[in-house]
């Protein structure tokens, strides 16, 4: 079945430095969706992509979309301890509407 | 933003019970939801897809008749774990989604549902 790999697993980062998670599918996605999970927390909606090579910013957050659309990427530039949590991409393929979530990377800032 | 609940937020209960719980979509009408099962500082697995009016899809593992899904009404779907086990302890969370007939489909989550089986 699809299968859909977040690295790294975990990260540690001074407040201040850059963090990037990667996703990557081992299925064509239609579109790819990124939730950030606080810890006790439910997963919150960041964004979504659809568009081959897609770029899209927020704030201090910059999403990419591969151009073959089997990966995906999430930076965060200037870290802050209020970014700590885990983040998962979603996946979902061509005629489902279901999604498959990333292993997650599990980001710790220390101040 | 569009509000998803979720009762209980946490369930203790014996081995051989069987727990419900609600997931509720408070300011829309949600055509399908999703049910996921989380372990601790893992990710989110699928379990099953509820349609509102028809039978869930379940996803390949998981046992229907173990965890029953109804979808009874547009706003309420419920997950109901059968005679459970210790090893059915884990955090239940629910999703719903705006436009079931889209797959560019923002899915809601509720806050979840911890369940501990002793």
């Amino acid at each position: 079945g699809q299968q859909v790999m977040q690295i790294p697993q975990y990260q540690h980062v001074q407040e201040g430095e850059d963090f990037t998670t990667y996703c990557n599918s081992s299925t064509t996605l239609s579109n790819i969706q990124w939730y950030k999970q606080r810890p006790g927390g439910h997963p919150v909606f960041l964004i979504q992509l659809v568009k081959s090579g897609e770029v899209k910013k927020q704030k201090r957050l910059t999403f990419q979309f591969g151009e073959a659309k089997k990966n995906s990427s999430l930076h965060i530039t200037a870290t802050q301890t209020t970014d700590v949590g885990t983040y998962f991409c979603a996946a979902a393929t061509s005629g489902t509407y279901k999604y498959i979530f990333g292993t997650g990377t599990r980001l710790k800032v220390l101040a | 933003g569009a509000v998803v609940s979720q009762h209980p937020s946490w369930v203790i209960c014996k081995s051989g019970t069987s727990v419900k719980i609600e997931c509720r979509s408070l300011d829309f009408q949600a055509t399908t939801m999703f049910w996921y099962r989380q372990f601790p500082k893992q990710s989110l697995m699928l379990m099953a897809t509820s349609n509102e009016g028809s039978k869930a899809t379940y996803e390949q593992g998981v046992e229907k008749d173990k965890f029953l899904i109804n979808h009874a009404s547009l706003t309420l779907s419920t997950l109901t774990v059968t005679s459970a086990h210790p090893e059915d302890s884990s955090f239940y969370i629910c999703s719903a989604g705006l436009e079931a007939t889209s797959v560019y489909n923002e899915q809601f989550f509720g806050p979840g549902t911890r369940l501990t089986v002793l």
